[in-house]
């Protein structure tokens, strides 16, 4: 069955440092999520992204973050200067079409120092 | 976007039929109707979605009355994997249709 993979499974980091976070969708999906789940809350809306450029994003998802698809396969998450509080689990979801199941990847856990 | 209520937590035995309600008196025209299910550590999947009446699917039914206020996961016969957190969301299925996730419903199963 296809899924969505995503590397590294844990980063750590240093505050202020630039990080990136790597997914492979499942390829025939068009549409692509990032979410993020701090330890113990609510499951967050990041960004959706189609057609190479950004659908929706959330007030999460400020200057600090940005997306891209650099060739047919990887879709990546920047956070250009981390903080404490973005220490969480990021989770990469893609769909074939919208309204369609979204599947997710395993996260990559993301800590902060 | 329609809020849903669910309760926070249920607790079951091995074998028995489990059936978690969710509010959504706001819903729209629109909007679906969709579970998820999440273990510890991992990404949420997807269960179950639908648009009215019930649904069934190899893993679960969803119940949906006339007026869509409301809707229930039915899972039968659970088992001490299903212990999870259960995840009632009302997709706007328009454009993007970016998840909106509560807290969920923690379902325990004991023997």
């Amino acid at each position: 069955e296809p899924e969505v993979t995503q590397t590294p499974s844990h980063q750590v980091t240093q505050m202020g440092q630039e990080v990136i976070l790597r997914c492979v969708p499942i390829s025939n999906h068009l549409y692509f999520y990032w979410y993020r789940q701090i330890l113990g809350q609510k499951v967050e809306f990041l960004v959706s992204f189609y057609n190479n450029e950004i659908s929706e994003k959330s007030e999460i998802f400020d200057d600090q973050f940005s997306v891209e698809r650099p060739d047919g396969s990887n879709f990546t998450l920047k956070i250009r200067s981390t903080k404490l509080e973005d220490s969480a689990m990021y989770f990469c979801a893609s769909s074939w079409r919208v309204g369609d199941e979204q599947f997710f990847g395993p996260g990559t856990r993301l800590t902060v120092l | 976007l329609a809020k849903t209520t669910q309760p926070i937590s249920m607790d079951s035995y091995e074998g028995q039929e489990v059936n978690i309600t969710c509010s959504h008196n706001n819903i729209a025209t629109n909007d679906y109707i969709t579970w998820y299910q999440q273990f510890p550590s991992q990404g949420p999947r997807f269960i179950i979605q639908g648009y009215k009446t019930k649904v069934t699917n190899e893993v679960a039914s969803l119940f949906i009355p006339a007026d869509r206020k409301s809707s229930t996961l039915s899972l039968p016969r659970v088992s001490l994997s299903d212990t999870a957190v259960y995840y009632c969301l009302v997709v706007f299925t328009g454009t993007a249709s970016k998840l909106t996730f509560g807290t969920g419903t923690r379902l325990q199963v004991t023997l």
